[in-house]
């Protein structure tokens, strides 16, 4: 069965203290694996999407990497509006979109 | 902002009732999924329609049911509603294009609609 977890839950952080979080997966047939940020009480928003294992995208303070089991959401010198949930998505050869739970980060001034 | 709008904003209903949940997509876009998200929870696959024909469906029953019309706009409807049915319904827009091998699909998330089951 697919299936996406990611991991730490929860990451708190100094302002400018740089950390990763983990996205593994299993999935038939990967189609793609997204990134997105949601702020409380809103839709998720795009970051990032990798096709390919080695595949890396970089926006302002933050980079994607993927392998053949995990990507990774590496955050440089974060700052407090970096706050928010980060979640990860696979879409499988059926067009299925698989979430995780999500990692809820607190970056600290 | 990614041009996708939900309605309503927040909705109350009572078990066994039916509702219908509104998306309006970004422009141009042929491409609409559904999902729903409770609380702490990731979104939840429902399912997804290109040009008007579903064409892709997570682990929800029948009585959640979709249409896409030709204007891109597109409705969600749950039938005799549940209490766990309770949470955050989101719409997502995309339009897949081919780089290549690769098909794109970037998906833009509407604000999505809260709906209590009482």
């Amino acid at each position: 069965e697919d299936q996406v977890t990611q991991s730490p839950e929860a990451l708190r952080l100094q302002e400018g203290e740089s950390s990763s979080l983990n996205c593994s997966y299993t999935v038939s047939g990967l189609r793609g694996l997204f990134w997105y940020r949601q702020d409380p009480g809103k839709g998720p928003e795009f970051l990032f999407t990798l096709y390919s294992a080695g595949e890396e995208k970089e926006k302002e303070r933050l980079k994607a990497t993927l392998t053949k089991k995990e990507s990774f959401l590496h955050i440089t010198a974060p700052k407090p509006e970096d706050s928010a949930t980060y979640l990860c998505a696979v879409q499988d050869g059926t067009y299925k979109y698989i979430f995780g739970t999500g990692t809820r980060l607190k970056v600290l001034a | 902002e990614t041009g996708v709008t939900q309605s309503p904003t927040h909705l109350i209903k009572t078990r066994g009732q039916q509702v219908t949940l509104r998306c309006s997509s970004q422009s141009g876009h042929n491409t609409v999924s559904w999902y729903q998200q409770a609380l702490g929870q990731g979104p939840q696959f429902i399912f997804q329609y290109y040009r008007e024909e579903e064409n892709g469906r997570g682990n929800f029953p029948p009585r959640f049911s979709g249409l896409q019309f030709p204007n891109y706009s597109s409705e969600l409807n749950v039938n005799a509603l549940e209490l766990d049915d309770s949470a955050l319904y989101l719409c997502a827009s995309s339009l897949p294009s081919a780089l290549g091998r690769v098909i794109e699909e970037t998906q833009y998330f509407g604000p999505g609609t809260r709906l209590l089951v009482l």
